[in-house]
């Protein structure tokens, strides 16, 4: 299995501009979770989804954050409008059914907006 | 609260030498426990679970402590390498599938 793949692997990006990074759950896995890594705060989730449904978003900072699951092995996270704070590390982890929490973390996508 | 802080200790060892890496934890409700590993530009990787219905747990040179009662995790590593080095986060399951991550350590390991 290749594992979760995340893309684009970095990002720069100006402030205003919209982002959208994007991410491939491992096969068969059924739930998805979005975090964002910085120095300041470390390792946060920002959403997660069980069978493509939002389960829990309360960590989604504001309105100028979305994520969709259209289907079981894409997910999107957008940025609109981004700025310079949004900046960090944004990681995609995938969960299968299987009765453990483990979490499969994808490469992330290093995010910088000026 | 949430076992998340700013602070990031390290922990500087000898190759060769045993590490323990120590997290407290906050939700006396947490049934699972799991450490991962960062390596430098890098996803966490699994390194091992627990449940909370147990005490310790023993994989490849490595051995996870648990005690409920004053709500701490540890990890052991046994004859430290330098592949080892990396940061080292623990996390719980707090309700669903959610996990929340403690701040992390740093290990160091010298050859």
């Amino acid at each position: 299995d290749a594992g979760v793949i995340q893309s684009p692997r970095h990002e720069v990006t100006e402030m205003g501009q919209e982002v959208t990074l994007r991410c491939k759950p491992i096969s068969g896995h059924n739930s998805l979770f979005w975090y964002r890594q910085t120095m300041m705060r470390g390792l946060e989730l920002l959403i997660y989804f069980n069978n493509n449904v939002p389960i829990d978003d309360s960590g989604m900072p504001e309105d100028r954050f979305s994520a969709k699951m259209p289907n079981a092995s894409f997910s999107t996270l957008k940025i609109q409008p981004s700025e310079p704070r949004d900046s960090a590390v944004y990681f995609c982890a995938s969960l299968g059914a299987g009765g453990t929490y483990e979490q499969y973390f994808g490469p992330g996508t290093r995010l910088t907006v000026t | 609260g949430e076992s998340v802080g700013l602070h990031l200790p390290t922990l500087s060892v000898q190759e060769g030498d045993n590490s323990i890496i120590n997290c407290a934890y906050s939700n006396s409700a947490s049934d699972y426990f799991i450490w991962y590993k960062q390596e430098s530009g890098k996803g966490p990787q699994f390194i091992i679970d627990i449940r909370s219905n147990m005490d310790k747990r023993q994989g490849q040179r490595v051995t996870v402590l648990l005690n409920k009662t004053v709500k701490h995790l540890s990890l052991q590593i046994a004859a430290t390498q330098p592949g080892d080095s990396a940061v080292y986060f623990c996390a719980e399951n707090v309700y669903g599938n959610k996990l929340v991550f403690g701040a992390g350590t740093i290990l160091r390991v010298k050859s």
